[in-house]
Order: structure tokens, then C-alpha cells, then sequence
């Protein structure tokens, strides 16, 4: 399986923007960048996910590199209820290649 | 529209007992996973059905661990006899069929403790 890695933690204001980096180094040209959040004591949501342009939608943008080798989650501007673990995760073509692989993500503190 | 639902929310038992989870997924969803997280760690995969069959079980502890999912709508996974390391969070997920872009949608989950 293609690998993410991302730093363990960040930390941001409230109200100001945050960059979440996401190194993959391996991926393959038919793999889709994806990001999923996890707020505490709930099941991970949905929240961007990429090919080749950057992406934007009513909760973040997705900025990636152009050899894609990386790729960066926007906030725009911070909420605490924005305070979770993000998850980078490549998601490739058919059969388990499709399927979500989670890894330790990068948990996000968001201070007033 | 409801979400994924799983039961129970939380669940206490001794170890060597059974134990069931349940999960019904968005309606239309053709494809449903069921993932283990534990305390600190990403979620990880252990089956993944499209409609009734499962399709991937590859990291699914047969030796104790079942799942089905009879008519391709509903499915349980069950854990017998339930092991001092099995205490964690059993995340259940479903999404429209054999997308590579498509959304996961994820349900609470089932916290399970083993004493």
C-alpha cells in the first residue's frame, strides 16, 4: 500500500488559517489523495480528496504538488470545532487497492 | 437522510464471552466496511462487503472474529470468545459501490471493553 506521512500534531488560533502537510512520496499515478477528519468520540468524516488540481469545497481546499508527491489540507480560517486528527490517505484503483488505509494522522489543536 | 447506525454504542463484558455488533448503512449503499480502531491509532480495516459478499477479509482474525451480511443491507460482527486486546472502538462505514473517489460515510461506533 502506497504510505502517507504526516507530523503527529499542530497547533493553531482560532480564526486563523492552518496548513496540514502530507508527505507520499510513492504514490501512484492512479491514486486519489483523500482527507478524512475524526472529531472526538465520533467515527471519521469525509473531507476533501484530489487527483492532479487543487480542490476546494465548503470546508477546506486541497493544495497538491505538482509531481504530487505531496500535498497540503487549507482551513481557511480555524474553529474549534475544527480541533481533530486528520487523515491523509492515498486510495488507489480496484479490489483492496480501493480500499481506505488509515495511518496515525496528525491531531490538530485549535486554542482560543 | 440518516446515517450509518450502529449498535450497541458501548458494550462491557468478561473476556472468553461473546459479543455482537450491529450496523445498517445509508440506504442504496452497495459496499460496507467494518474497521477496529484503537485508543491513539488510525482505524484499520478488517472486512469489506459489496452487497452480500465479502470481498476483502483478509485482515479479519478468523479464528474469532464473523461477519455477514444477509441481503446485502445490514451486517454484524461478532467476537467469540473476546480477548483482553479486543477493547477498542468498532467503526462501521459504508459507501456507493466500487468508487475510487467515492465518500465513506462512518458511524459512530461501538466501544467495546473487555474486563
Amino acid at each position: 500500500d502506497a504510505k502517507t506521512t504526516q507530523p503527529n500534531s499542530m497547533e493553531s488560533n482560532e480564526e486563523e488559517p492552518v496548513h496540514l502537510p502530507c508527505n507520499h512520496s510513492t504514490i501512484s499515478g492512479t491514486d486519489y489523495i483523500h482527507w478524512y477528519r475524526q472529531l472526538p468520540s465520533q467515527g471519521p468524516e469525509y473531507v476533501i480528496h484530489g487527483l492532479t488540481s487543487n480542490v476546494n469545497n465548503r470546508m477546506a481546499s486541497l493544495a497538491i504538488a505538482e509531481d504530487r508527491k505531496s500535498s497540503t489540507l487549507i482551513l481557511h480560517r480555524a474553529t474549534l470545532r475544527d480541533a481533530a486528527v486528520y487523515y491523509c490517505i492515498l486510495r488507489g484503483g480496484g479490489g483492496s487497492q480501493g480500499n481506505l488505509i488509515f495511518g496515525k494522522g496528525t491531531k490538530l489543536s485549535v486554542k482560543p | 437522510e440518516a446515517g450509518v447506525v450502529q449498535s450497541p454504542r458501548y458494550k462491557i463484558i468478561e473476556k472468553k464471552q461473546p459479543v455482537a455488533f450491529w450496523c445498517n448503512p445509508i440506504s442504496g449503499h452497495n459496499t460496507l466496511y467494518w474497521y477496529l480502531q484503537n485508543l491513539g491509532q488510525g482505524p484499520e480495516l478488517l472486512i469489506r462487503y459489496e452487497n452480500e459478499e465479502a470481498v476483502d477479509d483478509s485482515q479479519l482474525p478468523k479464528d474469532r472474529f464473523s461477519a455477514e451480511r444477509l441481503k446485502g443491507v445490514d451486517s454484524t460482527l461478532k467476537i467469540q470468545p473476546a480477548e483482553l486486546g479486543d477493547s477498542a472502538v468498532y467503526l462501521c462505514a459504508s459507501s456507493l459501490a466500487g468508487q475510487q473517489t467515492g465518500e465513506l460515510f462512518f458511524g459512530e461506533g461501538s466501544r467495546l471493553t473487555v474486563l
